[in-house]
Protein backbone atom coordinates (compact mmCIF):
# COMPACT_ATOMS: atom_id res chain seq x y z
CA UNK A 1 0.00 0.00 0.00
CA UNK A 2 1.61 3.73 -1.10
CA UNK A 3 2.00 5.26 2.30
CA UNK A 4 3.67 7.93 4.06
CA UNK A 5 4.87 6.18 7.55
CA UNK A 6 5.37 8.92 10.75
CA UNK A 7 6.47 7.10 14.03
CA UNK A 8 6.26 7.54 16.47
CA UNK A 9 2.27 8.46 16.81
CA UNK A 10 2.64 9.95 19.93
CA UNK A 11 5.63 10.80 22.43
CA UNK A 12 5.78 12.66 25.29
CA UNK A 13 9.19 14.10 26.21
CA UNK A 14 10.86 16.76 28.61
CA UNK A 15 12.41 19.80 28.09
CA UNK A 16 16.08 19.96 26.09
CA UNK A 17 15.89 16.14 25.56
CA UNK A 18 16.52 15.61 21.83
CA UNK A 19 14.51 13.64 19.93
CA UNK A 20 13.63 12.20 15.76
CA UNK A 21 10.13 11.97 14.25
CA UNK A 22 10.73 9.52 11.51
CA UNK A 23 9.10 10.15 8.43
CA UNK A 24 9.29 7.00 5.03
CA UNK A 25 7.26 6.84 2.06
CA UNK A 26 7.21 4.01 -0.28
CA UNK A 27 6.07 5.92 -3.70
CA UNK A 28 9.80 7.11 -5.05
CA UNK A 29 8.48 10.30 -4.19
CA UNK A 30 10.99 13.21 -5.14
CA UNK A 31 9.32 15.82 -2.68
CA UNK A 32 8.73 15.70 0.83
CA UNK A 33 8.08 18.01 3.79
CA UNK A 34 7.30 18.80 7.68
CA UNK A 35 4.21 20.52 8.59
CA UNK A 36 3.05 21.47 12.52
CA UNK A 37 -0.55 21.90 13.09
CA UNK A 38 -1.76 23.92 16.25
CA UNK A 39 -5.02 25.30 17.14
CA UNK A 40 -6.06 28.49 15.68
CA UNK A 41 -3.34 28.43 13.34
CA UNK A 42 -3.95 25.40 10.73
CA UNK A 43 -1.05 24.15 8.82
CA UNK A 44 2.11 25.68 8.77
CA UNK A 45 5.16 24.22 6.93
CA UNK A 46 8.62 23.69 8.99
CA UNK A 47 10.89 22.44 6.44
CA UNK A 48 10.57 20.98 2.83
CA UNK A 49 13.02 18.98 0.46
CA UNK A 50 12.90 18.47 -3.17
CA UNK A 51 15.17 15.54 -3.45
CA UNK A 52 18.13 14.02 -1.60
CA UNK A 53 20.61 16.02 0.26
CA UNK A 54 18.67 19.31 -0.68
CA UNK A 55 16.35 20.58 1.55
CA UNK A 56 14.99 24.10 2.38
CA UNK A 57 13.14 26.34 5.15
CA UNK A 58 9.24 26.65 5.65
CA UNK A 59 7.35 29.12 7.13
CA UNK A 60 8.29 28.13 10.49
CA UNK A 61 11.85 26.49 10.51
CA UNK A 62 13.11 27.48 13.99
CA UNK A 63 13.81 25.08 16.08
CA UNK A 64 14.19 22.44 13.75
CA UNK A 65 16.27 20.56 11.79
CA UNK A 66 15.92 17.11 8.97
CA UNK A 67 18.20 15.68 6.66
CA UNK A 68 17.43 13.76 3.32
CA UNK A 69 19.93 11.16 3.19
CA UNK A 70 17.71 8.81 1.03
CA UNK A 71 14.84 9.48 -0.85
CA UNK A 72 12.52 7.69 0.86
CA UNK A 73 13.18 8.77 4.35
CA UNK A 74 13.02 12.33 5.85
CA UNK A 75 13.37 12.81 9.61
CA UNK A 76 12.37 15.57 11.76
CA UNK A 77 15.03 16.21 14.39
CA UNK A 78 14.11 18.62 17.29
CA UNK A 79 18.08 19.23 19.25
CA UNK A 80 16.47 20.88 22.69
CA UNK A 81 12.71 20.77 22.77
CA UNK A 82 10.61 23.04 24.33
CA UNK A 83 7.18 23.18 25.59
CA UNK A 84 6.46 25.49 22.83
CA UNK A 85 6.88 23.16 20.10
CA UNK A 86 4.29 20.62 21.84
CA UNK A 87 1.90 20.22 18.29
CA UNK A 88 0.30 18.05 15.96
CA UNK A 89 3.21 17.48 12.99
CA UNK A 90 2.58 15.80 9.84
CA UNK A 91 4.97 14.52 6.99
CA UNK A 92 4.05 14.37 3.46
CA UNK A 93 5.74 13.96 0.16
CA UNK A 94 4.56 13.85 -3.60
CA UNK A 95 5.88 13.34 -7.00
CA UNK A 96 7.79 15.85 -9.00
CA UNK A 97 5.21 18.03 -10.77
CA UNK A 98 1.49 18.42 -10.62
CA UNK A 99 0.48 16.05 -8.56
CA UNK A 100 -1.26 15.91 -4.79
CA UNK A 101 0.79 15.51 -1.92
CA UNK A 102 0.05 12.34 -0.16
CA UNK A 103 0.24 12.69 4.15
CA UNK A 104 1.30 10.65 6.81
CA UNK A 105 -1.48 10.17 9.90
CA UNK A 106 0.58 12.27 12.38
CA UNK A 107 2.25 12.25 15.40
CA UNK A 108 1.38 14.46 18.24
CA UNK A 109 4.28 15.52 20.30
CA UNK A 110 4.07 16.81 24.26
CA UNK A 111 6.85 18.35 25.38
CA UNK A 112 6.89 19.01 29.36
CA UNK B 1 0.83 37.00 4.02
CA UNK B 2 -1.40 34.66 3.36
CA UNK B 3 -1.03 33.77 -0.45
CA UNK B 4 -5.15 32.64 -0.50
CA UNK B 5 -8.25 33.96 1.98
CA UNK B 6 -11.23 31.35 2.97
CA UNK B 7 -14.30 31.73 4.60
CA UNK B 8 -13.88 30.29 8.14
CA UNK B 9 -16.75 28.32 8.60
CA UNK B 10 -19.83 26.92 6.32
CA UNK B 11 -22.62 25.00 6.69
CA UNK B 12 -24.30 22.65 4.20
CA UNK B 13 -27.58 20.73 3.84
CA UNK B 14 -26.78 16.65 3.63
CA UNK B 15 -27.58 15.66 -0.18
CA UNK B 16 -27.29 19.74 -1.47
CA UNK B 17 -23.89 21.05 -3.25
CA UNK B 18 -21.38 22.64 -0.97
CA UNK B 19 -19.38 25.24 -2.62
CA UNK B 20 -16.45 26.35 -0.90
CA UNK B 21 -14.61 29.95 -2.00
CA UNK B 22 -11.28 30.80 -2.26
CA UNK B 23 -9.68 34.05 -3.03
CA UNK B 24 -6.14 33.84 -4.27
CA UNK B 25 -6.31 37.42 -6.08
CA UNK B 26 -1.89 37.83 -5.99
CA UNK B 27 -1.88 34.30 -7.64
CA UNK B 28 0.84 34.16 -10.94
CA UNK B 29 0.65 32.21 -13.98
CA UNK B 30 2.52 29.48 -12.89
CA UNK B 31 0.97 28.65 -9.86
CA UNK B 32 -1.63 25.95 -9.61
CA UNK B 33 -4.62 25.77 -7.36
CA UNK B 34 -5.34 23.09 -4.74
CA UNK B 35 -7.72 21.70 -2.39
CA UNK B 36 -7.14 19.81 0.29
CA UNK B 37 -9.27 18.40 3.35
CA UNK B 38 -8.92 17.55 6.75
CA UNK B 39 -10.87 14.63 8.56
CA UNK B 40 -11.00 15.66 12.60
CA UNK B 41 -6.88 15.47 13.32
CA UNK B 42 -5.83 12.94 10.56
CA UNK B 43 -3.15 13.96 7.94
CA UNK B 44 -4.80 16.38 4.91
CA UNK B 45 -6.11 14.84 1.93
CA UNK B 46 -5.64 15.82 -1.61
CA UNK B 47 -9.06 16.32 -3.35
CA UNK B 48 -8.36 18.68 -6.79
CA UNK B 49 -6.28 21.12 -8.75
CA UNK B 50 -6.18 23.39 -11.45
CA UNK B 51 -4.36 26.18 -13.36
CA UNK B 52 -7.38 28.16 -15.32
CA UNK B 53 -9.78 25.35 -17.13
CA UNK B 54 -12.56 23.76 -14.84
CA UNK B 55 -11.53 20.42 -13.38
CA UNK B 56 -13.78 17.38 -12.34
CA UNK B 57 -12.91 13.92 -10.29
CA UNK B 58 -14.56 11.91 -8.67
CA UNK B 59 -14.30 13.24 -5.80
CA UNK B 60 -14.81 17.52 -6.37
CA UNK B 61 -15.20 20.25 -9.16
CA UNK B 62 -13.19 22.99 -9.26
CA UNK B 63 -14.35 26.04 -11.11
CA UNK B 64 -11.61 28.75 -11.24
CA UNK B 65 -12.23 32.31 -12.45
CA UNK B 66 -11.10 33.52 -15.72
CA UNK B 67 -9.12 36.07 -14.30
CA UNK B 68 -7.76 33.01 -11.81
CA UNK B 69 -8.23 35.32 -8.88
CA UNK B 70 -10.73 32.88 -7.20
CA UNK B 71 -12.00 29.91 -6.99
CA UNK B 72 -14.56 27.14 -6.10
CA UNK B 73 -14.24 23.70 -4.87
CA UNK B 74 -17.94 21.89 -5.48
CA UNK B 75 -19.33 18.76 -3.83
CA UNK B 76 -21.97 17.66 -5.72
CA UNK B 77 -23.99 16.19 -3.00
CA UNK B 78 -22.37 16.29 0.27
CA UNK B 79 -22.97 13.97 2.80
CA UNK B 80 -21.72 13.64 6.72
CA UNK B 81 -18.22 12.63 6.07
CA UNK B 82 -17.36 15.40 3.98
CA UNK B 83 -17.61 17.00 7.04
CA UNK B 84 -13.70 18.64 7.54
CA UNK B 85 -11.45 21.51 6.99
CA UNK B 86 -11.08 22.01 3.21
CA UNK B 87 -7.92 23.95 2.69
CA UNK B 88 -7.04 25.88 -0.78
CA UNK B 89 -3.40 26.73 -1.42
CA UNK B 90 -1.33 27.91 -4.55
CA UNK B 91 1.71 25.99 -5.69
CA UNK B 92 4.01 26.60 -8.17
CA UNK B 93 4.46 24.92 -11.11
CA UNK B 94 6.79 22.26 -12.13
CA UNK B 95 10.06 23.61 -10.78
CA UNK B 96 9.18 26.22 -8.92
CA UNK B 97 9.81 25.56 -4.88
CA UNK B 98 7.83 23.28 -2.62
CA UNK B 99 7.40 26.38 -0.03
CA UNK B 100 3.20 26.20 0.78
CA UNK B 101 1.10 27.87 2.78
CA UNK B 102 -1.89 26.34 4.13
CA UNK B 103 -3.54 28.65 5.99
CA UNK B 104 -6.36 28.19 8.55
CA UNK B 105 -9.09 26.75 5.88
CA UNK B 106 -12.45 26.69 5.87
CA UNK B 107 -14.25 24.37 8.64
CA UNK B 108 -17.31 22.57 6.64
CA UNK B 109 -20.00 21.06 8.50
CA UNK B 110 -22.77 18.74 7.14
CA UNK B 111 -25.90 19.55 8.25
CA UNK B 112 -28.07 16.07 8.53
Amino acid sequence: EAQVTQNPRYLITVTGKKLTVTCSQNMNHEYMSWYRQDPGLGLRQIYYSMNVEVTDKGDVPEGYKVSRKEKRNFPLILESPSPNQTSLYFCASSRRGNYGYTFGSGTRLTVV
Amino acid sequence: DAKTTQPTSMDCAEGRAANLPCNHSTISGNEYVYWYRQIHSQGPQYIIHGLKNNETNEMASLIITEDRKSSTLILPHATLRDTAVYYCIVRPYLFGNEKLTFGTGTRLTIIP
